[in-house]
């Protein structure tokens, strides 16, 4: 299995920050890389797509880059409500892999 | 609007089995693939498997293969995924994504179903 590894597993910024998340898969994966936001509580939701396509809805200030092994999730501007869980995961191999994910956290 | 809807929390003893549903609505039920993701208390985001339920076929990931079973029923568009023998450790949220277009992404998630492996 492609392993996934996020960096870091937590992270603690404040209001208005630029943070960065990343993700290294064990092997080339392309392009084939999906970012999800979990809260508390809730299912996953999709930000990211095919590396750094937008998904419908999600606002600008999330992006992703990166091909290959090395991916990257920025927030340009970080807000409250953007405290969550974030997963990277691949599909280039099944199973599909999820990184341990990054926890979020407002300073 | 378009949404899954999963079946409720269930508890069960080890040596069990659980069957848990996913019904989906606002789209065309089998056009889109449907994946089982499941996430154990405090942990990460794990892939199970896949139907494609215009036609049935499944893949399961090697680790649950033997032990779970996805099936879908056209008629009231509803997915299905079966775990048997459970053991403590498959206490989880189990969670229906459907897969988006030709490539693979997860665009709607069902609320997830807890299921709970205890003596």
């Amino acid at each position: 299995d492609i392993q996934m590894t996020q960096s870091p597993s937590s992270l603690s910024a404040s209001v208005g920050d630029r943070v960065t998340i990343t993700c290294q898969a064990s092997q080339d994966i392309s392009n084939y890389l999906n970012w999800y936001q979990q809260k508390p509580g809730k299912a996953p939701k999709l930000l990211i797509y095919d590396a750094s396509n937008l998904e419908t809805g999600v606002p600008s200030r999330f992006s992703g880059s990166g091909s290959g092994t090395d991916f990257t999730f920025t927030i340009s501007s970080l807000q409250p409500e953007d405290i969550a869980t974030y997963y990277c995961q691949q599909y280039d191999n099944l199973p599909q892999t999820f990184g341990q994910g990054t926890k979020l956290e407002i300073k | 609007q378009v949404q899954l809807v999963q079946s409720g929390a269930e508890v069960k003893k080890p040596g069990a089995s659980v069957k848990v549903s996913c019904k989906a609505s606002g789209y065309t039920f089998t056009s889109y693939y449907m994946h089982w993701v499941r996430q154990a208390p405090g942990q990460g985001l794990e892939w199970m498997g896949i139907i494609n339920p215009s036609g049935g076929s499944t893949s399961y990931a090697q680790k649950f293969q033997g032990r779970v079973t996805m099936t879908r029923d056209t008629s009231t568009s509803t997915v299905y995924m079966e775990l048997s023998s459970l053991r403590s450790e498959d206490t989880a949220v189990y969670y229906c994504a459907r897969n988006f277009g030709a490539t693979v992404r997860f665009d709607i998630w069902g609320q997830g179903t807890m299921v709970t492996v205890s003596s």
